[in-house]
């Protein structure tokens, strides 16, 4: 099975770009990159996956390495209530099966 | 606008209790998925589902069974609950096709004293 590596924190000022790192460098070349976040006490939220393009929508833009060995999440202004944990998952191929890590804590600071 | 419901936000039980959760979709997806959350440790799947009265093993199922007898509703059942099953419970559904996202429920957090 692929799995992920991520930081496990970042902090970001309030009003500029996050970039969460993830690592997934055993990814097949049919499994997708998907992007959640979890805020304390909440069931996981989807923000964005993408395959190989680069994907954009009204939450982040999502940017795949031409090797799809890795790929970034761009917050492109943070805000407070963008603080959470943010996992970063590649689908197992052959089933449905969602393989989570330990994900990042981002803290976006006033 | 609600996907995924799960019965409980907070339970607390006694060892020994046999304990359900209940997980309710209604995007008519096939699949369904219990995750366990434990600090430091992410989301670990105890059990998923493809279809009606099918199930498979996740990573860590011992200590628990499932049920799904309609395609809407999965369960989770602690047969004998001890401390150690102590977590906050997560239901998914992803959708049959693999591009696109699934969608969770709001979590239970199970406190077994």
């Amino acid at each position: 099975d692929a799995k992920t590596t991520q930081p496990p924190s970042m902090d970001c000022a309030e009003g500029r770009a996050a970039n969460l790192p993830c690592n997934h460098s055993t990814i097949s070349g049919n499994e997708y990159v998907y992007w959640y976040r979890q805020i304390h006490s909440q069931g996981p939220q989807y923000i964005i996956h993408g395959l190989k393009n680069n994907e954009t929508n009204e939450m982040a833009s999502l940017i795949i390495t031409e090797d799809r060995k890795s790929s970034t999440l761009i917050l492109p202004h943070a805000t407070l209530r963008d603080t959470a944990v943010y996992y970063c998952i590649v689908r197992t191929s052959g089933t449905y099966k969602y393989i989570f890590g330990t994900g990042t804590r981002l803290k976006v600071l006033a | 606008d609600v996907k995924v419901t799960q019965s409980s936000r907070y339970l607390v039980k006694r060892t020994g209790e046999k304990v359900f959760l209940e997980c309710v979709q209604d995007m008519d997806h096939e699949n369904m998925f219990w995750y366990r959350q434990d600090p430091g440790l992410g989301l670990r799947l105890i059990y998923f589902s493809y279809d009606v009265k099918m199930k498979e093993k996740g990573d860590i199922p011992e200590g628990y069974s499932v049920s799904r007898e309609k395609k809407e509703r999965f369960s989770l059942i602690l047969e004998s609950a001890s401390t150690n099953q102590t977590s906050m419970y997560l239901c998914a559904s992803p959708p049959d096709r693999a591009n696109t996202e699934a969608f969770f429920g709001q979590g239970t957090r199970l406190t077994v004293v």
